[in-house]
This record gives C-alpha cells, sequence and structure tokens, in this order.
C-alpha cells in the first residue's frame, strides 16, 4: 500500500512563474491536508479539502494561492507569481476520516529565485 | 487558537542515553500525533495517541488528556534518533493537525 505520494520532490522557480504541487493521498483516503515549513520552523497548517471540495482554507494566503482535489486525480496546490518568500517545504497529509491519523508525503522543496 | 508547547526545544544525548519529551497543550483535542522529521526532512509517523499508552520497540509514548499533555519516551537512543519530533493536535471541533515547535534531538556517538 503506496503512501502519500507528492511531487516534484524538488522545485526551482523564478520570481513571477508559477508553481503547482502534485498530492496523491493513500489508497482509501479521501481528506488531504497541505502544510508549509518555512527554514528551521514547524508546520503551518494551510487548507483541508475532501474530494471537490474545499472544507477549510483559513491558512491560505489570500492571494496567489489555490488548491483543489478533483474527483479524479490528485490534489493540487497551485502558487501563481512566486515571490522569494514562497520558499518553503511543502507537506501534503492525508487520512481516511477527518481529524483522524494522517500520514504525510515526503514534501516538495520549493526554491524561488 | 489552541497552543501547543514542547520542551526542552534542543537535546543533546550521548549514545545509549534515555530522554523524555514533552508536549502540553492548552485545549481538548480528538487526536494527538507525535513524528520524527529525520535530517532529510522526511516525516516519519510514530505514534496516533489521543490518550493513554503505546510502545513501538524503543519508543513509547502517554498521553493524559484530562491533563492536557503528552510524553514521548526514547530508551537507549542511536545516531539515527537524531531529528526533530514533532507533537501535533486536532483541537476538539477543529480537523487539521495543528503543530508545536518542535524538539531538536542530536544523538552523538
Amino acid at each position: 500500500n503506496a503512501g502519500v505520494m507528492q511531487n516534484p520532490r524538488h522545485l526551482v522557480r523564478r520570481r513571477g512563474q508559477e508553481a503547482r504541487l502534485r498530492c496523491s493521498p493513500m489508497k482509501g483516503h479521501s481528506h488531504v491536508y497541505w502544510y508549509r515549513q518555512l527554514p528551521e520552523e514547524g508546520l503551518k497548517f494551510m487548507v483541508y479539502l475532501q474530494k471537490e471540495n474545499i472544507i477549510d482554507e483559513s491558512g491560505m494566503p489570500k492571494e496567489r494561492f489555490s488548491a483543489e482535489f478533483p474527483k479524479e486525480g490528485p490534489s493540487i496546490l497551485r502558487i501563481q507569481q512566486v515571490v522569494r518568500g514562497d520558499s518553503a517545504a511543502y507537506f501534503c497529509a492525508s487520512s481516511p476520516l477527518s481529524g483522524t491519523e494522517a500520514f504525510f508525503g515526503q514534501g516538495t522543496r520549493l526554491t524561488v529565485v | 487558537g489552541i497552543q501547543v508547547e514542547q520542551s526542552p526545544p534542543d537535546l543533546i544525548l550521548q549514545e545509549g542515553a534515555n530522554s523524555t519529551l514533552r508536549c502540553n497543550f492548552s485545549d481538548s483535542v480528538n487526536n494527538l500525533q507525535w513524528f520524527h522529521q529525520n535530517p532529510w526532512g522526511q516525516l516519519i509517523n510514530l505514534f496516533y495517541i489521543p490518550s493513554g499508552t503505546k510502545q513501538n520497540g524503543r519508543l513509547s509514548a502517554t498521553t493524559v488528556a484530562t491533563e492536557r499533555y503528552s510524553l514521548l519516551y526514547i530508551s537507549s537512543s542511536q545516531t539515527t534518533d537524531s531529528g526533530v519530533y514533532f507533537c501535533a493536535v486536532v483541537q476538539t471541533g477543529a480537523n487539521n493537525l495543528f503543530f508545536g515547535t518542535g524538539t531538536r534531538l542530536t544523538v552523538i556517538p
């Protein structure tokens, strides 16, 4: 049973470009969470999605960031017009039910140059 | 919102030593998890322990939900135990994990 899969593992973007981060949850999990980790800091919640629905986006920046979890395919975290401050590790987690044990992917490390 | 405090922030151990990491939280929770983030950045699930005691090899954890704390015990530490240990909770009524600031453990040979 494969774990949570994130890709790419590393992503380099120039300022102003778009970044797309992908997350495939564990088999049987329909709840997906995105977190951001700045260097030397803990993980901060960004958004919680179920299939085709955004349930809680209270941690998402109001501009440039969006997330989706379509009926088919992986969840996508999209960052438009990236700035240097977006450089961070972005982790995705999934769980079978809301608020139950969550499992994390290996993260995508975004570097904005 | 809920506050999650971990102590100590940093810990240096000689290989073979034992240690106890603490996690205090400020409100009732439905879920509590311990994670190990290794030096490569990977987050590894250690325990899902909203209450009670669990053991897995050299690691064990205890959560006393009524007193709002959890403890992670590491016995006979090894250099591969190095990394950051995070406690994360789901506050009652919420739906996502809230992370503490972590304990950075360094085990020296």
